[in-house]
């Protein structure tokens, strides 16, 4: 079963802006991740950020936490059309059980 | 990082055969993998959990029968869709997640397997 909402089901942007993804989960979570998928292809990790995380960062992409609302979301700065991709959280309740996805963002970044 | 295999990463054949995905871990050991099944245009929904030396755990709706797993190693799990049919046509996707080091609890993911049965 789906864990939660992903918002907006659909961006788009023009290259260079900041493209802001949300997702909300609705039972309590070990870890969240967030991955991208290019059509038709596999998923590839993005981040990962524990319950007891606020906020991390990886190169142009910060991803915050917040377990009092049960919602997370995942910053792309500086867009390139290259990001365009659909994006999914999951969260799992322990380390070694599987992930839970939200219903995923697809993001068009416009050149 | 770690790597997921799968193979192939494409398959069309005629309703009423099986056909048989391989997923493998190149560079880490995988007691656990899980295979996932994503329609077009929707999420990725968890069809079974893959343990090594053990039986498959199935989701609610997943047919045990149909869907066959078998974890034959610490690096490979396999899903045998057998007797298919036009509808179990679907993107096949598994995932292995890295329980030790930098990497832990990390989940990897295959790059998919496009099955079109006709």
């Amino acid at each position: 079963s789906q864990q939660g909402e992903e918002d907006p089901q659909a961006l788009s942007i023009q290259e260079g802006e900041n493209a802001t993804m949300n997702c909300s989960y609705k039972t309590s979570i070990n870890n969240l991740q967030w991955y991208r998928q290019n059509s038709g292809r596999g998923l590839v990790h993005l981040i990962l950020i524990r319950s007891n995380e606020r906020e991390k960062h990886s190169g142009r992409l910060r991803v915050t936490l917040d377990t009092s609302k049960k919602s997370s979301s995942l910053l792309i700065t500086a867009s390139r059309a290259a990001d365009t991709a659909s994006y999914f959280c999951a969260t799992a309740n322990s380390g070694n059980t599987p992930l839970v996805f939200g219903k995923g963002t697809r993001l068009s970044v416009i050149a | 990082g770690a790597v997921v295999s799968q193979h192939p990463s494409w398959v069309i054949c005629k309703s009423g055969t099986s056909v048989k995905i391989e997923c493998r871990s190149l560079d880490f050991q995988a007691t656990t993998m899980f295979w996932y099944r994503q329609f077009p245009k929707q999420s990725l929904m968890l069809m079974a959990t893959s343990n090594e030396g053990s039986k498959a755990t199935y989701e609610q709706g997943v047919e045990k029968d149909k869907f066959l797993i078998n974890h034959a190693s610490l690096t490979l799990s396999t899903l045998t869709v057998t007797s298919a049919h036009p509808e179990d046509s679907s993107f096949y996707i598994c995932s292995a997640p890295q329980t030790s080091g930098r990497l832990r609890d990390e989940q990897f993911f295959g790059p998919g397997t496009r099955l079109t049965v006709l």
